[in-house]
């Protein structure tokens, strides 16, 4: 398997625009989270989903965010509008809860909003 | 909600030591526990993944402890290499996963 994929891998934006960041998880698994990473704050659950279900979007830090899961192989995350303070790197994972529950990251979207 | 704090934030060793980092969470309830390995602006790679019923894992020169009535985990190093120098994160599930801030590790050849 080619491991959680990520696009674009970098992402340049001007404030205001609109900003969707993809993911493809790893064949079978039944959970998907993204997170955000900054210096300040660390690595932030923003939002999961299992069976493709959202379960907790709490992360999520404002209504200018969105996360949708159309089916079992694909999430976007979407910003709208783009703000410099989203600036960040964010990564979406995945687990199969039938074998250990263990986690596999994504390479990450490097998203900067100028 | 799950509070994961790692100690110490960053941590400089000679070649060849053996090293112990540490990570801590309020709840004990987890399903599992996993140590991850970062290195500058990369992504995150799975060292050990601990379940709640184990004590303890083990890969190579890694070996990873739970405790989970104590709420405490170790990452155990031995003979560390340059190539370790990296941040490890410990991540705690409880269903959901919350991760520590890191131990940013430096070994000096």
């Amino acid at each position: 398997d080619a491991g959680v994929i990520q696009s674009p891998r970098h992402e340049v934006t001007e404030m205001g625009q609109e900003v969707t960041l993809r993911c493809k998880p790893i064949s079978g698994h039944d959970y998907l989270f993204w997170y955000r990473q900054t210096m300040m704050r660390g690595l932030e659950l923003l939002i999961y989903f299992n069976n493709n279900v959202p379960i907790d979007d709490s992360g999520m830090p404002e209504d200018r965010f969105s996360a949708k899961m159309p089916n079992a192989s694909f999430s976007t995350l979407k910003i709208q509008p783009s703000e410099p303070r989203d600036s960040a790197v964010y990564f979406c994972a995945s687990r199969f809860s039938g074998s250990g529950n263990e986690q596999f990251f994504g390479p990450g979207t490097r998203l900067t909003v100028l | 909600k799950q509070e994961v704090t790692q100690i110490p934030a960053a941590l400089s060793v000679p070649e060849g030591e053996n090293l112990v980092l540490n990570c801590s969470f309020t709840d004990s309830a987890i399903y599992n526990l996993q140590w991850f390995r970062q290195d500058p602006g990369k992504g995150l790679t799975s060292l050990l993944l601990i379940q709640s019923s184990q004590r303890e894992q083990t890969s190579g020169r890694l070996n990873a402890s739970l405790d989970k009535s104590s709420g405490r985990s170790t990452l155990y190093i031995a003979a560390s290499q340059p190539g370790d120098s990296a941040t490890y994160l410990c991540a705690v599930n409880n269903n959901d996963m919350r991760f520590g801030a890191g131990t940013r590790l430096t070994v000096k050849p």
